[in-house]
């Protein structure tokens, strides 16, 4: 079975653009969740989709989007990129939302750098 | 106070001796909660998870809930230097919107 896919694996960009971060689940999984984890902080919730909607989303600007597909595939989307915005940004799926005692399964990341 | 508080470490274990973790949420709606471990550059793996209040064990894990002092940890007995990670404790809150909360991870050292 394969696991969470994310891509692309880096991706560097200057301040002012725009990225997209792709993330495809693990087969059967409803549930995707973005987090980002800066260097030496701990993982901050980013949003949550399932079933092709926006369930919850974290304490950052509404510059940070996505949007889940009907093959619950995701993309997140982070416009007017700052400094600040380099992370490592992980995708987790899970069957059915966590508080069901449903794990995530994370993905490898995207490493994005912004210079 | 943060929502999920872990000691940041690092833990260091001799090899073949129990370590010991403890995570504290804050929130006692709190549903469900997971150990997960990462390695250095890598990404979260889970190891268990645990919603009933008490003990559960799984091969050399065994995590302890305590919804009454609002804590959970996990022991790891015979820990060898490839348990050297750090640890993640996260917490899921039906009542926040099923935000899985992370804390900021305990750094454990397992010495040959």
């Amino acid at each position: 079975e394969a696991g969470v896919t994310q891509s692309p694996t880096h991706l560097i960009k200057t301040r002012g653009q725009q990225a997209t971060l792709r993330c495809s689940p693990i087969s059967g999984h409803t549930s995707v969740y973005w987090y980002q984890q800066a260097l030496g902080l701990g993982l901050q919730f980013l949003l949550w989709y399932d079933e092709g909607e926006e369930r919850n989303r974290g304490n950052f600007p509404p510059r940070f989007s996505g949007r889940q597909f009907p093959n619950y595939s995701s993309e997140l989307n982070v416009n007017a990129l700052e400094l600040e915005d380099s992370a490592l940004y992980l995708c987790a799926s899970s069957l059915v939302a966590a508080f069901y005692n449903s794990p995530l399964h994370f993905g490898n990341g995207t490493r994005l750098t912004v210079t | 106070q943060k929502e999920v508080e872990q000691n940041s470490g690092p833990l260091s274990v001799p090899e073949g001796a129990i370590a010991s973790l403890n995570c504290t949420y804050s929130d006692r709606g709190s549903q469900s909660f997971f150990w997960y471990r990462q390695y250095s550059g890598k990404s979260p793996e889970l190891i268990m998870f645990i919603y009933s209040n008490g003990d559960k064990e799984d091969g050399r894990f065994t995590a302890q809930l305590n919804k009454a002092s609002q804590y959970v940890s996990l022991l790891i007995r015979d820990s060898q230097p490839s348990d050297s990670a750090t640890y993640l404790c996260a917490v899921a809150v039906r009542a926040a919107g099923n935000k899985l909360t992370f804390g900021g991870g305990t750094r454990v050292l397992v010495k040959p």
